[in-house]
Protein backbone atom coordinates (compact mmCIF):
# COMPACT_ATOMS: atom_id res chain seq x y z
CA UNK A 1 0.00 0.00 0.00
CA UNK A 2 0.96 3.64 0.20
CA UNK A 3 3.20 5.16 2.62
CA UNK A 4 5.03 8.09 3.55
CA UNK A 5 8.21 8.60 5.69
CA UNK A 6 9.59 11.37 7.15
CA UNK A 7 12.39 12.49 8.88
CA UNK A 8 12.63 11.68 12.29
CA UNK A 9 12.19 14.54 14.68
CA UNK A 10 12.02 16.80 16.59
CA UNK A 11 13.76 18.88 15.13
CA UNK A 12 15.52 22.49 16.79
CA UNK A 13 17.12 25.56 15.05
CA UNK A 14 18.03 28.85 15.52
CA UNK A 15 16.35 31.71 13.84
CA UNK A 16 17.75 32.56 10.27
CA UNK A 17 18.83 28.74 10.14
CA UNK A 18 18.63 26.66 7.10
CA UNK A 19 15.94 23.72 7.50
CA UNK A 20 15.58 20.33 5.41
CA UNK A 21 12.69 17.99 6.31
CA UNK A 22 13.08 14.90 4.84
CA UNK A 23 10.05 12.85 3.03
CA UNK A 24 9.73 9.86 0.68
CA UNK A 25 7.21 8.14 -0.37
CA UNK A 26 6.21 4.47 -1.49
CA UNK A 27 3.10 4.56 -4.20
CA UNK A 28 1.83 2.83 -7.37
CA UNK A 29 1.63 5.62 -10.70
CA UNK A 30 1.69 9.02 -10.09
CA UNK A 31 0.76 10.34 -6.88
CA UNK A 32 -0.12 13.96 -6.15
CA UNK A 33 2.93 14.99 -3.05
CA UNK A 34 1.95 17.90 -0.10
CA UNK A 35 3.11 19.44 2.84
CA UNK A 36 0.63 20.29 5.41
CA UNK A 37 1.56 22.10 8.72
CA UNK A 38 0.11 22.56 11.72
CA UNK A 39 0.28 25.46 14.14
CA UNK A 40 0.07 24.45 17.68
CA UNK A 41 -3.64 24.64 18.77
CA UNK A 42 -5.12 24.51 15.19
CA UNK A 43 -5.49 22.03 12.28
CA UNK A 44 -4.07 21.35 9.43
CA UNK A 45 -3.49 23.90 6.54
CA UNK A 46 -1.73 23.34 3.38
CA UNK A 47 1.59 24.79 3.33
CA UNK A 48 2.71 23.67 -0.77
CA UNK A 49 2.17 20.87 -3.10
CA UNK A 50 3.42 19.61 -6.49
CA UNK A 51 1.12 17.14 -9.07
CA UNK A 52 3.71 15.78 -11.09
CA UNK A 53 7.51 15.13 -11.54
CA UNK A 54 10.19 17.71 -10.87
CA UNK A 55 7.50 20.17 -10.45
CA UNK A 56 8.56 22.46 -7.53
CA UNK A 57 6.29 23.38 -4.94
CA UNK A 58 6.60 26.62 -2.64
CA UNK A 59 5.05 28.92 -0.34
CA UNK A 60 5.99 31.11 2.52
CA UNK A 61 9.50 30.73 1.75
CA UNK A 62 9.32 27.19 1.92
CA UNK A 63 10.03 24.84 -1.06
CA UNK A 64 10.15 21.64 -2.43
CA UNK A 65 10.57 19.44 -5.39
CA UNK A 66 8.79 16.27 -6.69
CA UNK A 67 11.93 14.03 -7.60
CA UNK A 68 10.35 10.76 -8.98
CA UNK A 69 13.76 9.31 -9.65
CA UNK A 70 14.64 9.55 -5.53
CA UNK A 71 10.60 9.25 -4.79
CA UNK A 72 11.49 12.01 -2.36
CA UNK A 73 9.84 15.34 -1.83
CA UNK A 74 11.98 16.77 1.02
CA UNK A 75 10.96 20.34 2.71
CA UNK A 76 13.54 23.08 2.80
CA UNK A 77 13.81 26.48 3.83
CA UNK A 78 16.72 28.61 3.72
CA UNK A 79 16.27 30.94 6.60
CA UNK A 80 13.31 29.75 9.32
CA UNK A 81 11.87 32.19 11.70
CA UNK A 82 10.52 31.60 15.38
CA UNK A 83 7.13 31.95 13.49
CA UNK A 84 7.62 28.55 11.81
CA UNK A 85 7.21 26.59 14.92
CA UNK A 86 5.13 23.94 13.63
CA UNK A 87 4.39 20.30 12.59
CA UNK A 88 4.87 19.89 9.38
CA UNK A 89 3.67 16.56 7.34
CA UNK A 90 4.15 15.19 4.30
CA UNK A 91 1.24 13.50 2.49
CA UNK A 92 0.44 11.97 -0.82
CA UNK A 93 -2.74 11.22 -2.61
CA UNK A 94 -2.38 8.68 -5.49
CA UNK A 95 -2.30 9.18 -8.59
CA UNK A 96 -5.37 8.45 -11.03
CA UNK A 97 -8.06 8.59 -8.50
CA UNK A 98 -10.79 11.02 -8.41
CA UNK A 99 -11.47 11.84 -4.96
CA UNK A 100 -8.50 13.21 -2.53
CA UNK A 101 -7.94 10.70 0.25
CA UNK A 102 -4.54 11.77 1.63
CA UNK A 103 -1.71 9.17 3.02
CA UNK A 104 0.20 10.96 5.65
CA UNK A 105 3.74 10.84 6.98
CA UNK A 106 3.86 10.96 11.06
CA UNK A 107 4.78 14.40 11.29
CA UNK A 108 8.00 16.29 12.53
CA UNK A 109 7.94 18.97 15.27
CA UNK A 110 9.93 21.88 14.47
CA UNK A 111 11.18 23.89 16.86
CA UNK A 112 12.81 27.29 16.15
CA UNK A 113 14.29 29.79 19.05
CA UNK A 114 15.44 33.12 18.91
CA UNK B 1 -17.22 32.25 6.28
CA UNK B 2 -16.57 29.62 9.32
CA UNK B 3 -14.67 27.07 6.97
CA UNK B 4 -14.84 23.89 9.32
CA UNK B 5 -16.34 23.61 12.42
CA UNK B 6 -16.01 20.61 15.20
CA UNK B 7 -17.55 19.97 18.68
CA UNK B 8 -16.60 19.24 21.32
CA UNK B 9 -13.30 20.41 21.33
CA UNK B 10 -12.57 17.89 23.99
CA UNK B 11 -14.28 15.45 26.02
CA UNK B 12 -13.28 13.07 28.80
CA UNK B 13 -15.63 9.62 28.24
CA UNK B 14 -15.88 6.73 29.86
CA UNK B 15 -15.56 3.86 28.15
CA UNK B 16 -18.34 1.89 26.95
CA UNK B 17 -20.04 5.00 26.61
CA UNK B 18 -21.46 6.27 23.08
CA UNK B 19 -19.82 9.29 21.76
CA UNK B 20 -20.77 11.46 18.51
CA UNK B 21 -18.34 14.02 17.01
CA UNK B 22 -19.94 16.90 14.94
CA UNK B 23 -18.29 18.23 12.09
CA UNK B 24 -20.15 21.18 9.54
CA UNK B 25 -18.76 22.41 6.63
CA UNK B 26 -19.72 25.87 5.11
CA UNK B 27 -17.88 25.58 1.56
CA UNK B 28 -20.33 23.53 -0.15
CA UNK B 29 -17.62 20.98 -0.47
CA UNK B 30 -18.52 17.61 -1.94
CA UNK B 31 -15.40 15.47 0.05
CA UNK B 32 -15.19 14.71 3.78
CA UNK B 33 -13.29 13.15 5.96
CA UNK B 34 -12.32 11.82 9.57
CA UNK B 35 -8.51 11.56 10.65
CA UNK B 36 -6.99 10.40 14.55
CA UNK B 37 -3.81 11.95 14.98
CA UNK B 38 -1.65 9.83 17.34
CA UNK B 39 1.90 11.02 18.32
CA UNK B 40 4.03 8.82 15.66
CA UNK B 41 1.51 7.80 13.66
CA UNK B 42 0.48 11.34 11.92
CA UNK B 43 -2.90 11.33 10.15
CA UNK B 44 -4.90 8.45 9.73
CA UNK B 45 -7.71 7.86 7.75
CA UNK B 46 -11.03 6.66 9.23
CA UNK B 47 -13.85 7.19 6.99
CA UNK B 48 -14.47 9.27 4.57
CA UNK B 49 -17.72 10.81 2.10
CA UNK B 50 -17.13 11.54 -2.03
CA UNK B 51 -20.33 13.18 -1.88
CA UNK B 52 -23.59 13.28 0.10
CA UNK B 53 -25.65 9.88 0.71
CA UNK B 54 -22.21 7.96 0.31
CA UNK B 55 -19.92 7.20 3.28
CA UNK B 56 -16.32 4.76 2.90
CA UNK B 57 -13.77 3.03 4.87
CA UNK B 58 -10.42 4.58 5.26
CA UNK B 59 -7.50 3.11 7.21
CA UNK B 60 -8.91 2.29 10.58
CA UNK B 61 -12.52 2.13 10.29
CA UNK B 62 -12.98 -0.36 13.21
CA UNK B 63 -15.04 1.09 16.41
CA UNK B 64 -16.64 4.05 14.34
CA UNK B 65 -19.22 5.00 12.01
CA UNK B 66 -20.07 7.89 10.19
CA UNK B 67 -23.26 8.70 8.46
CA UNK B 68 -23.80 11.98 5.44
CA UNK B 69 -27.28 12.66 5.37
CA UNK B 70 -26.30 16.24 3.79
CA UNK B 71 -23.53 18.33 2.22
CA UNK B 72 -22.71 19.58 5.53
CA UNK B 73 -22.79 17.54 7.97
CA UNK B 74 -19.94 14.69 8.44
CA UNK B 75 -20.57 13.41 12.21
CA UNK B 76 -18.53 10.54 13.25
CA UNK B 77 -19.89 7.82 16.39
CA UNK B 78 -18.20 5.92 18.54
CA UNK B 79 -20.74 3.13 19.19
CA UNK B 80 -18.53 2.11 22.49
CA UNK B 81 -15.85 4.20 23.76
CA UNK B 82 -12.18 1.94 24.61
CA UNK B 83 -9.04 3.61 25.68
CA UNK B 84 -7.54 3.02 22.89
CA UNK B 85 -9.65 5.65 21.39
CA UNK B 86 -7.84 8.79 22.85
CA UNK B 87 -6.56 10.61 20.17
CA UNK B 88 -7.01 14.08 18.43
CA UNK B 89 -10.05 14.22 15.63
CA UNK B 90 -10.18 15.97 12.56
CA UNK B 91 -12.86 16.57 9.82
CA UNK B 92 -11.60 18.06 6.75
CA UNK B 93 -13.47 18.54 3.52
CA UNK B 94 -12.21 19.20 0.12
CA UNK B 95 -14.21 20.05 -3.51
CA UNK B 96 -12.69 16.78 -4.96
CA UNK B 97 -12.76 16.57 -8.28
CA UNK B 98 -12.68 20.27 -8.86
CA UNK B 99 -9.64 22.51 -9.89
CA UNK B 100 -8.15 22.75 -6.78
CA UNK B 101 -7.11 19.21 -4.47
CA UNK B 102 -6.76 21.05 -0.96
CA UNK B 103 -8.16 19.94 1.60
CA UNK B 104 -9.37 22.26 4.74
CA UNK B 105 -9.02 21.30 7.81
CA UNK B 106 -10.90 21.80 11.42
CA UNK B 107 -9.63 22.52 14.44
CA UNK B 108 -10.00 19.04 16.09
CA UNK B 109 -11.76 17.25 19.16
CA UNK B 110 -9.23 16.14 21.63
CA UNK B 111 -11.20 12.94 23.11
CA UNK B 112 -9.88 10.94 26.30
CA UNK B 113 -11.56 7.65 26.75
CA UNK B 114 -11.30 6.56 30.71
Amino acid sequence: GDSVTQMEGPVTLSEEAFLTINCTYTATGYPSLFWYVQYPGEGLQLLLKATKADDKGSNKGFEATYRKETTSFHLEKGSVQVSDSAVYFCALRRGGTSYGKLTFGQGTILTVHP
Amino acid sequence: IAGITQAPTSQILAAGRRMTLRCTQDMRHNAMYWYRQDLGLGLRLIHYSNTAGTTGKGEVPDGYSVSRANTDDFPLTLASAVPSQTSVYFCASSDAGGASDEQFFGPGTRLTVL
